[in-house]
């Protein structure tokens, strides 16, 4: 059974394009997140919802727009794709939320190459 | 800025000796966690050490937590060719979000 799932894994795509990540966790846990990491592996948080409702953007681009239609899923939406945005995206769920951050269960990522 | 540093970038080893990894953090923390990532997959969580931790175990894996250097180690002892990961620190120090460091690159030779 998948805990935290992503489609699609792959995203190959021409710049200034539009493209959707999406991201299921069936853990029920309350929290979830989408991380990018680069090419050189470092992983950074770009948002972080709690039942649905965004608690955290680390100054990414308006380009970049989450939507939590639930709190199993947290979906990425990326407008007028550029270079720059080529990276491993990676959703992942937790159970926690306010005070400590606890354990995170990580989707298999989605790479996006963007030409 | 990166809140914790990993040390070694890359470590390469033979089956069965032992591997260690550092990672060095900036600010004060709830936690500090450690990852697994292979290669192409996602990461998984290790194991986790609460800041009024000192060390913890889980099977073939040792960690420490010196939060007055503000630093952490992690031990794999008799390691095997299945090991061989990338392997990450992340540090609990907002409360709602962790921060990755860059990894160790751990090749393990069989």
């Amino acid at each position: 059974d998948t805990a935290v799932s992503q489609t699609p894994k792959y995203l190959v795509t021409q710049m200034g394009n539009d493209k959707s990540i999406k991201c299921e966790q069936n853990l029920g846990h309350d929290t979830m997140y989408w991380y990018k990491q680069d090419s050189k592996k470092f992983l950074k948080i770009m948002f972080s919802y709690n039942n649905k409702e965004l608690i955290i953007n680390e100054t990414v681009p308006n380009r970049f727009s989450p939507k939590s239609p639930d709190k199993a899923h947290l979906n990425l939406h990326i407008n007028s794709l550029e270079l720059g945005d080529s990276a491993v995206y990676f959703c992942a769920s937790s159970p926690d939320y306010l005070g400590v951050t606890d354990t995170q269960y990580f989707g298999p990522g989605t790479r996006l190459t963007v030409l | 800025s990166q809140q914790g540093e990993e040390d070694p970038q890359a470590l390469s080893i033979q089956e069965g000796e032992n591997a260690t990894m550092n990672c060095s953090y900036k600010t004060s923390i709830n936690n500090l966690q450690w990852y697994r990532q292979n290669s192409g997959r996602g990461l998984v969580h290790l194991i986790l050490i609460r800041s009024n931790e000192r060390e913890k175990h889980s099977g073939r894996l040792r960690v420490t937590l010196d939060t007055s250097k503000k630093s952490s180690s992690l031990l794999i002892t008799a390691s095997r060719a299945a090991d061989t990961a990338s392997y990450f620190c992340a540090t609990d120090n907002a409360g709602n979000m962790l921060t990755f460091g860059g990894g160790t690159r751990l090749m393990v030779k069989p």
